[in-house]
């Protein structure tokens, strides 16, 4: 059983570019998270989302930030126009149907602005 | 606002000592408390889940403890090895219990 797949594993972006970065939950997880770490700070949740449902978005950036877990293919974090504050590692988890199941965490995609 | 705290944020021991690494957080009403561990540049490793409900979970050298009432949990490490090298997150899980809420983690280094 395949874990929590994400990509791409880096990515590097201009100022002012979009950046869409790609989460698998594994399988049979219908309920995916998304997190960031910035530099020297913990862990901080941004989203989490149903298929084709966002159920809880509370740690989203208001504006440039947007999530999405359609019915087919992966969860989607997609960043436009994107800062050199937006630096950071994303990482995905992923857990069964419910609340309180244990949440499983890909590998992140590190996120450079230059 | 849960807040998650743990201490020490660095730690470092001789090959098979025992240690204790402590994590607090401010509101008891969790659902969960998750223990991970995060290898440098690496993902997430889930070690342990121990439910609201619960006291304590056992994986191997690994034990965790749950009290809610006094807002703390401990991971005990026994016979520390230097594979254990890493940084150890504790997470807790909100009364939804969807978002986890990290603390910022205690850099385990272990020396042969």
């Amino acid at each position: 059983n395949a874990g929590v797949m994400q990509n791409p594993r880096h990515l590097v972006r201009r100022r002012g570019q979009e950046a869409r970065l790609r989460c698998s939950p594994m399988k049979g997880h219908s309920h995916v998270y998304w997190y960031r770490q910035l530099p020297e700070e913990g862990l901080k949740f941004m989203v989490y989302l149903q298929k084709e449902n966002i159920i809880d978005e509370s740690g989203m950036p208001k504006e440039r930030f947007s999530a999405e877990f359609p019915k087919e293919g992966p969860s989607i974090l997609r960043i436009q126009q994107v800062v050199r504050g937006d630096s950071a590692a994303y990482f995905c988890a992923s857990s069964p149907p419910g609340p309180g199941y244990e949440q499983y965490f890909g590998p992140g995609t590190r996120l450079t602005v230059t | 606002k849960q807040e998650v705290t743990q201490i020490p944020a660095a730690l470092s021991v001789p090959e098979g000592e025992n240690l204790v690494l402590n994590c607090s957080f401010t509101d008891s009403a969790i659902y969960n408390l998750q223990w991970f561990r995060q290898d440098p540049g690496k993902g997430l490793t889930s070690l342990l889940l121990i439910q609201s409900s619960q006291r304590e979970q056992t994986s191997g050298r690994l034990n965790a403890s749950l009290d809610k009432s006094s807002g703390r949990s401990t991971l005990y490490i026994a016979a520390s090895q230097p594979g254990d090298s890493a940084t150890y997150l504790c997470a807790v899980g909100d009364q939804a219990g969807t978002a986890l809420i990290f603390g910022k983690g205690t850099t385990l280094s272990v020396s042969s």
